[in-house]
């Protein structure tokens, strides 16, 4: 059964970058699927961050496509969240997930979830 | 492009049906059969619970369902249980690799 865990640091200086990993486990992070992140602010629900394919290719939301990097190591079963130039408005729950292959436009798998703080 | 709208709550009592709306427009969930659901219990990860607008994975109850119409989307809840107090959010593909999630909707069981 794949598992995903998110880690990284929990506090971030303003205008400083975001950094996460996404750790697989029980599975293959070359496996024909597309991974995602996604955060959840308090207040304004859930939001589509990007995902990145196995092959490396990668879509964003238009909204944070300047500032966010997505990117993926086959040899250590992760991919990872890059996000520039945060402020408060950045301080969310980030979650990774997998995008189903058997579901369209459906995350089915999703880690446990990180607090990121955006503050001085 | 806005988050899609659901109303930020609903409750029913226990056995009752409640029915939780989440609109968007012509561009996401009026042009895509994409609509999904999640359940999200407290301190948990979302669970997706319907996809492609009205199909149940399998373990979901039958109690749930998803249904559209135009630019709007609807799941609905049966026979309302204890279990299924959270919050459910919806999600539609809005075209050009993009992704939309809703506001989220807080079910409470009376």
């Amino acid at each position: 059964q794949v598992q995903l865990q998110e880690s990284g640091p929990r506090l971030v200086q303003p205008a400083g970058t975001l950094s996460l990993t996404c750790t697989i486990s029980g599975g293959s992070v070359s496996r024909n699927s597309w991974w995602s992140w996604v955060r959840q602010t308090s207040g304004k629900g859930l939001e589509w961050i990007g995902e990145i394919s196995q092959s490396g290719r990668t879509e964003y939301n238009p909204s944070l496509r300047r500032r966010v990097t997505i990117s993926i190591d086959k040899s250590k079963n992760q991919f990872f969240l890059r996000l520039i130039s945060v402020t408060a408005a950045d301080t969310a729950v980030y979650y990774c997930a997998r995008v189903s292959t058997d579901y369209y436009y459906t995350m089915d798998v999703w880690g446990q979830g990180t607090t990121v703080t955006v503050s001085s | 492009q806005s988050a899609l709208t659901q109303p930020p709550s609903a409750s029913g009592s226990p056995g009752q049906s409640v029915t939780i709306s989440c609109t968007g427009t012509s561009s996401d969930i009026g042009d895509y059969n994409y609509v999904s659901w999640y359940q999200q219990h407290p301190g948990k990860a979302p669970k997706f619970i319907i996809y492609e607008v009205n199909k149940r994975p399998s373990g979901v109850p039958n109690r749930f369902s998803g249904s559209k119409s135009g630019n709007t989307a609807s799941l609905t809840v049966s026979g309302l249980q204890a279990e299924d107090e959270a919050e459910y959010f919806c999600s539609s593909y809005a075209g050009f690799n993009n992704l939309l999630f809703g506001g989220g909707t807080k079910l409470t069981v009376l």
